[in-house]
């Protein structure tokens, strides 16, 4: 699997979109990009995932780069309650684990 | 709630013990995983059963075993048990073995602590 590269923390004011980076510069073309996170020491929650085109779901939205070397999750209205690590993962078609990196830890500012 | 339960919330055992931790997935769920959250080596993959096989291996040691039942549930049995060992451990479970893309939906964990 590809590997991910993202920043160790980031703040964000509550109402603001809050928008995580993601490094893959290695992705190859079968690869998927999927986003998770983990509130506190809570089981890790899928966000959103996409091969190549934008995606966006009711929790956030995902843009990949046209050349799928980076991607940018983007929580629109960020509050409290989105505190938490955010994973960037990248997996293959057909593997199922995944690998989980060091995250993004969000912190939302009252 | 992800509806993959998780049972027991905390263990405290002593070194050299032997622990099972159990793992009920989702309703329909046919995938389990095993992963560990350690301070050091943050959260790693196991292991994966699908209905009652053993599909994909991660990071396991030799000390632990797991397996999954009939009715889907799993044990992640730990012995030996190190200091080291003490972790987080997350099951998941996912809807299919070759699912196109891989949401995968984590039970609340289980605290293992080793004194």
């Amino acid at each position: 699997d590809a590997k991910t590269t993202q920043p160790p923390s980031m703040d964000c004011a509550e109402g603001r979109a809050a928008n995580l980076p993601c490094n893959h510069s290695t992705i190859s073309g079968n690869e998927y990009v999927y986003w998770y996170r983990q509130i506190h020491s809570q089981g890790p929650q899928y966000i959103i995932h996409g091969l190549k085109n934008n995606e966006t779901n009711e929790m956030a939205s995902l843009i990949i780069t046209e050349d799928r070397k980076s991607s940018t999750l983007i929580l629109p209205h960020a509050t409290l309650r989105d505190t938490a690590v955010y994973y960037c993962i990248v997996s293959n078609f057909g593997n199922e684990k995944l690998t989980f990196g060091t995250g993004t830890r969000l912190t939302i500012i009252p | 709630d992800s509806g993959v339960t998780q049972t027991p919330k905390h263990l405290i055992t002593a070194t050299g013990q032997r622990v099972t931790l159990r793992c009920s997935p989702r309703s329909g769920d046919l995938s389990v995983y095993w992963y560990q959250q350690s301070l050091d080596q943050g959260l790693q993959f196991l292991i994966q059963y699908y209905n009652g096989e053993e599909r994909a291996k991660g990071n396991i040691l030799e000390r632990f075993s797991a397996q999954q039942f009939p009715d889907l549930h799993s044990e992640l049995n730990l012995s030996s048990l190190e200091l080291g060992d003490s972790a987080l451990y997350f099951c998941a479970s996912s809807g299919a073995g070759t699912a196109w893309y891989n949401e995968q939906f984590f039970g609340p964990g289980t605290r293992l602590t080793v004194l």
